[in-house]
C-alpha cells in the first residue's frame, strides 16, 4: 500500500508567477484535501475534492484552484503568487465514509515566493 | 480568529517523566477532536483521537482528556521517551458534511535522555 506522495518537495516561484502543485492518493482513498502551513502555524484548510469536485472551501481566495482526476490524484493550483503565499502545502487523502482520523497526509511542498 | 489555540509553543521534559499538553478550542460545535505529530521534512501523522461524547482516550503511553465544560483538551505521554520529540499538532473537526480539520499552532515537544 502505497501512502500520500506529493511533488515537488521544494519549489521557488515569483511573485505574480502561477503555480502546480500535485498529489497521489494513497490506493483506496477517493477524496483528497489541501492545506496551507505557513511557518510557525498549524496547517490551515483550502479545499476538499471528491468526485472530482470541490465540496468544501476554507477561507482562501478564488486564486487557489484544484483539480482532482479519476484516479484520485490532485493538483493545487495558485495564480499571481503574493509573498505570503510562502508556506507547506500538504494534501490528504482519505476515503468517503471514513471518520477523520482516515486521513493520511503527504510530506508536503515547501513553496518559496520571492 | 483563532478557534483551536495551543498557548505553549514549545516543551521540554525528561525521559521517563510525563509530557502534558494542552489545547483550548471556541467552537462548540467541533464534536470530534484529535491530535497530530508532525516530524520535520514528514506530514502530519495520527495519533489519538477523542469524541465529544467521552471524556478520556488511551492509547498505549498516550491519553487524552476532554473537557467540554471548559473548552479544553490535553494530551499525556507517559513515559515519554526521546523519540516522542516533535512538533505536536491538536486539530478539531465540526459536522460540515465534508472533512475538515482546525488546526492549533503546535507545541514543539523536546525529550531529553
Amino acid at each position: 500500500e502505497t501512502g500520500v506522495t506529493q511533488s515537488p518537495t521544494h519549489l521557488i516561484k515569483t511573485r505574480g508567477q502561477q503555480v502546480t502543485l500535485r498529489c497521489s492518493s494513497q490506493s483506496g482513498h477517493n477524496t483528497v484535501s489541501w492545506y496551507q502551513q505557513a511557518l510557525g502555524q498549524g496547517p490551515q484548510f483550502i479545499f476538499q475534492y471528491y468526485r472530482e469536485e470541490e465540496n468544501g472551501r476554507g477561507n482562501f481566495p478564488p486564486r487557489f484552484s484544484g483539480l482532482q482526476f479519476p484516479n484520485y490524484s490532485s493538483e493545487l493550483n495558485v495564480n499571481a503568487l503574493e509573498l505570503d503565499d510562502s508556506a507547506l502545502y500538504l494534501c490528504a487523502s482519505s476515503s468517503t465514509g471514513d471518520s477523520i482520523y482516515g486521513y493520511t497526509f503527504g510530506s508536503g511542498t515547501r513553496l518559496t515566493v520571492v | 480568529d483563532q478557534q483551536v489555540k495551543q498557548n505553549s509553543p514549545s516543551l521540554s521534559v525528561q525521559e521517563g517523566r510525563i509530557s502534558i499538553l494542552n489545547c483550548d478550542y471556541t467552537n462548540s460545535m467541533f464534536d470530534y477532536f484529535l491530535w497530530y505529530k508532525k516530524y520535520p521534512a514528514e506530514g502530519p501523522t495520527f495519533l489519538i483521537s477523542i469524541s465529544s461524547i467521552k471524556d478520556k482516550n488511551e492509547d498505549g503511553r498516550f491519553t487524552v482528556f476532554l473537557n467540554k465544560s471548559a473548552k479544553h483538551l490535553s494530551l499525556h505521554i507517559v513515559p515519554s521517551q526521546p523519540g516522542d520529540s516533535a512538533v505536536y499538532f491538536c486539530a478539531a473537526s465540526a459536522p460540515t458534511g465534508f472533512q475538515k480539520l482546525v488546526f492549533g499552532t503546535g507545541t514543539r515537544l523536546l525529550v531529553s535522555p
